[in-house]
């Protein structure tokens, strides 16, 4: 079964730094890969996804993610944190041939104005 | 509006008291899914299910039942509640073109559970 994780549990910036959270998945077949964002008192949406094509992919509010198939690893960026990036991240993969989404232990984000 | 919608969204019960938490979706999705989330363990899946009269175990689907009967509902069923099941509680849906490449999942508003 596939396993993800993700370190750095807790971070805390300053708005306009950067911002990198690292996800690493063990499962060597295909997957489908996915952040997850929740903000405060919220239910999870989706940030972005990968299926295939393009490892950098786009997703909203300036996030994006790259996969990199040799690390297992798909980390999300963005340039220039906003404080209403404040949230919780969570990276998710699913493995192609099983029905199971695995998701990791997230990443609480806070960001200082 | 598409939307998952669980209820109750608060929940306080006793050991032992038989109670269900119901997921309804309007979106057509044949993949439905629970997951807990606990802090520090992220979201882990307690059972999920392909499409009606088809479900399947998940990471922690000790303590837990679940029916698929009508492809919009999934319920969630503690038998015997215990307090380490007191728990966030995430209803989530998707459409899946085939087994095992699942779309985005859709989740519900969560349902805070406490058993004392």
């Amino acid at each position: 079964a596939q396993s993800v994780s993700q370190h750095n549990h807790h971070v805390i910036l300053s708005e306009a730094a950067s911002l990198e959270l690292g996800c690493n998945y063990s499962y060597g077949g295909t997957v489908n890969l996915f952040w997850y964002v929740q903000y405060p008192g919220q239910h999870l949406q989706l940030l972005l996804k990968y299926f295939s094509g393009d490892p950098l992919v786009k997703g909203i509010k300036g996030f994006e993610a790259e996969f990199i198939k040799s690390k297992f690893s798909f980390n999300l960026r963005k340039p220039s944190v906003q404080w209403s990036d404040t949230a919780e991240y969570f990276c998710a993969v699913n493995a192609r041939g099983n029905n199971r989404l695995a998701f990791g232990k997230g990443n609480q984000v806070v960001v200082i104005p | 509006e598409a939307q998952v919608t669980q209820n109750p969204r608060y929940l306080i019960t006793v050991t032992g008291k038989k109670l269900t938490v119901t997921c309804s979706q309007n979106m057509n999705h044949e993949y439905m899914s629970w997951y807990r989330q606990d802090p520090g363990l992220g979201l882990r899946q307690i059972y999920y299910s392909m499409n009606v009269e088809v479900t399947d175990k998940g990471d922690v689907p000790e303590g837990y039942k679940v029916s698929r009967k009508e492809k919009r509902n999934f319920p969630l069923i503690l038998e015997s509640p215990s307090p380490n099941q007191t728990s966030l509680y995430f209803c989530a849906s998707s459409s899946t073109p085939g087994t095992g490449r699942l779309r985005p999942l859709h989740f519900g508003n969560g349902t805070r559970l406490t058993v004392t």
